[in-house]
């Protein structure tokens, strides 16, 4: 099956640097990804998402990278801002057998921003 | 437009009570999911649902069971409730199934209530 890992549970930046949160994927047959924000008490937003035909896409500050070498995904935000603070989840696509697809969750990393 | 709702917020239990948490959305979305969320375990799918009267097992759909009797609702059941089932739960719903080419650059976004956070003593 599948698994998605993140590699820091916690990172810590100051306000204005660039925040770069990791993520590993265990199969190879995930052809699509997403990032998600979650703030405290409340529900995970879309941030991003990128399919596996694509190594990189950008958003609004966001900029998602997929090594597919590797199984790796990358959310980068530039500028951090103590607004970006909450816990990021990537997930990845898993499809079942009655042919529909669902999300599989990473653990989340907890992005503190400090002005 | 209120999005995705849940009810209730909070909700403590003793072992072997039964609830039923209801989960509403008024974006007319054919696809609704509900998630249970424990500390260092990020979201896991517990049922999810595909259109009115049909749904499907997820991850963990051990001690529960749901209903979408209604497009607009899905409804997660704990028949016997355990400590185990200690946990955050959330809702969500899309207009399209999570495909790599559903339409639009954000048709595969699901769209998350605010959570249950329930108790089981």
């Amino acid at each position: 099956g599948e698994s998605v890992g993140l590699h820091l549970p916690t990172l810590s930046v100051q306000e204005g640097d660039n925040s770069i949160i990791n993520c590993a994927y265990s199969n190879s047959a995930s052809d699509y990804f997403i990032w998600y924000k979650q703030e405290s008490g409340k529900g995970p937003q879309f941030i991003i998402d990128i399919r596996s035909n694509m190594d990189k896409r950008q958003g609004q500050r966001v900029t998602v990278l997929l090594n597919k070498t590797v199984k790796h995904l990358s959310l980068q935000i530039a500028a951090t801002q103590p607004g970006d603070s909450a816990v990021y989840f990537c997930a990845a696509l898993r499809r079942v057998n009655s042919g529909y697809s669902t999300l599989t969750f990473g653990k989340g990393t907890m992005l503190l921003v400090s002005p | 437009n209120a999005g995705v709702t849940q009810t209730p917020k909070f909700r403590v239990l003793k072992t072997g009570q039964s609830m039923t948490l209801l989960c509403a959305q008024d974006m007319n979305h054919e696809y609704m999911y509900w998630y249970r969320q424990d500390p260092g375990m990020g979201l896991r799918l517990i049922h999810y649902s595909v259109g009115e009267g049909t749904t499907a097992k997820g991850e963990v759909p051990d001690g529960y069971n749901v209903s979408r009797l209604k497009k607009q609702n899905f409804l997660l059941g704990l028949e016997s409730a355990a400590p185990s089932q200690t946990s955050v739960y959330f809702c969500a719903s899309s207009y399209s199934p999570i495909w790599p080419l559903a339409g639009g650059p954000r048709g595969n976004e699901q769209f998350f209530g605010p959570g249950t956070r329930l108790t089981v003593l």
